[in-house]
């Protein structure tokens, strides 16, 4: 089975412009979950995703927004970038959102803001 | 509040145990979780324990969890020099809404020396 997919791994953006970050799950998961990960703050949630409704989310500024199409799949989107947004954003899917359910995590999109 | 402290370096020697120590504080996480992050990855799933347990074994890994004092570890036995990497230790409240909100702690650095 072929792991979470996130797109792209790279991305370079100036202050002030808005970034959209893609997510595929593992085949099969319905729930995806969004994290940053910076030196600073470590690793935070964003937001979480099931049936292409948000059921959680973190404490972060209403420039990070997401969504979850039909098929599972995610994106998420901020707005007005600015410096400190430089981070790696990770994407995560889990079977259900039930607490058994573990967080499998992708690479990653590192995201450098100038 | 919910936080968890780890330790933010270990170094072993090659063929050594290595034992990752956590500490957290929400007395209502019901999934505690053991993650590997190698160097431009993302995060790895290694183990998790629900908190009716006090011990899980898996190959290599063992995980010990103190519940009354909030304490959790991971042991892994005859370490590789390819064990070298960042371990984060998370909590989730697993309930319906929660589980895909996981608190992270802030990673130990595990260095293993041939």
């Amino acid at each position: 089975k072929a792991g979470v997919t996130q797109t792209p791994r790279y991305l370079i953006k100036t202050r002030g412009q808005q970034v959209t970050l893609s997510c595929s799950p593992i085949s099969g998961h319905r729930s995806v979950s969004w994290y940053q990960q910076t030196p600073g703050q470590g690793l935070q949630f964003l937001f979480e995703y099931f049936s292409e409704t948000q059921r959680n989310k973190g404490n972060f500024p209403g420039r990070f927004s997401g969504r979850q199409f039909s098929n599972s799949r995610s994106e998420m989107n901020v707005s007005t970038l600015e410096l400190g947004d430089s981070a790696l954003y990770l994407c995560a899917s889990r079977a259900d959102p039930g607490g058994g359910s573990p967080l499998h995590f992708g690479n990653g999109t590192r995201l450098t803001v100038t | 509040g919910e936080d968890v402290e780890q330790s933010l370096f270990l170094s072993v020697r090659e063929g050594d145990s290595s034992v990752i120590n956590c500490t957290y504080t929400d007395s209502s996480s019901t999934y505690l979780y053991w993650y590997k992050q190698e160097p431009g990855a993302g995060l790895q799933l290694l183990t998790y324990i629900f908190s009716n347990m006090d011990m899980k074994q898996d190959q290599r890994l063992t995980v010990l969890l103190n519940k009354k004092d909030k304490h959790l570890s991971l042991r892994i036995a005859d370490t590789q020099t390819g064990d070298s990497a960042i371990y984060f230790c998370a909590e989730s409240m697993g309930i319906y809404n929660q589980g895909g909100k996981l608190i992270f702690g802030q990673g130990t650095e595990l260095s293993v020396k041939p």
